[in-house]
């Protein structure tokens, strides 16, 4: 089953404005990871942040988590057509023999 | 995706024909994932490998089986593929940080 469940399904903004992604786990996890998704390619790592981390920068993204509500949110700054994609976060749980469980993903539409 | 790649890339099959999916590696890297892609579903694990013959289920492994002979290639096969295996599969390397995806293999079965 999935570990990790993103929010919205689908978030469409122009160019410019910040998009922000929400993800919701089960399970106590070691870290939780996103990644990006163009269509028809494989996923690309974005960045990981570990259990004992409240926030972590890298570029335009910032990526916060919160064990006590068991979420995550990446927001994507001044946004471009081109982080048009899928965004997955995925839980390294360690009830799951530490294996990567990946949530079904927000397809972002950012419009020029 | 650099080190990582799959083959084949596409593949029409007939039910209940065998399926063979490769992926091959050139990073070294201990663990190797296959994961399959559908609609609605996110990823989820097949099967994965921690080391030259040493194999384990996922969450989604019934139908499947995995072979590991050398470092570098992870083998998937669709004992008797059936239409609910129609996927796009991706196979991963465990890198530090993160995971490695190849492009991905799309089978279709007819």
């Amino acid at each position: 089953s999935q570990q990790g469940e993103e929010d919205p399904q689908a978030l469409s903004i122009q160019e410019g404005e910040n998009a922000t992604m929400n993800c919701s786990y089960k399970t106590s996890i070691n870290n939780l990871q996103w990644y990006r998704q163009n269509s028809g390619r494989g996923l690309v790592h974005l960045i990981l942040i570990r259990s004992n981390e409240r926030e972590k920068h890298s570029g335009r993204l910032r990526v916060t988590l919160d064990t006590s509500k068991k979420s995550s949110s990446l927001l994507i700054t001044a946004s471009r057509a081109a982080d048009t994609a899928s965004y997955f976060c995925a839980t390294d749980a360690i009830s799951n023999n530490n294996d990567m469980r990946f949530g079904a993903g927000t397809r972002l539409t950012v419009k020029p | 995706d650099a080190g990582i790649t799959q083959s084949p890339r596409h593949k029409v099959t007939e039910t209940g024909t065998p399926v063979t999916l490769r992926c091959h590696q050139t990073e070294n890297h201990r663990y190797m994932y296959w994961y399959r892609q559908d609609p609605g579903h996110g990823l989820r694990l097949i099967h994965y490998s921690y080391g030259v013959k040493d194999t384990d289920k996922g969450e989604v492994s019934d139908g499947y089986s995995v072979s590991r002979s050398k470092t570098e290639d992870f083998l998937l096969t669709l004992e008797s593929a059936t239409s609910s295996q129609t996927s796009v599969y991706f196979c991963a390397i465990s890198a530090r940080g993160g995971y490695t995806f190849g492009s991905g293999t799309r089978l279709t079965v007819v």
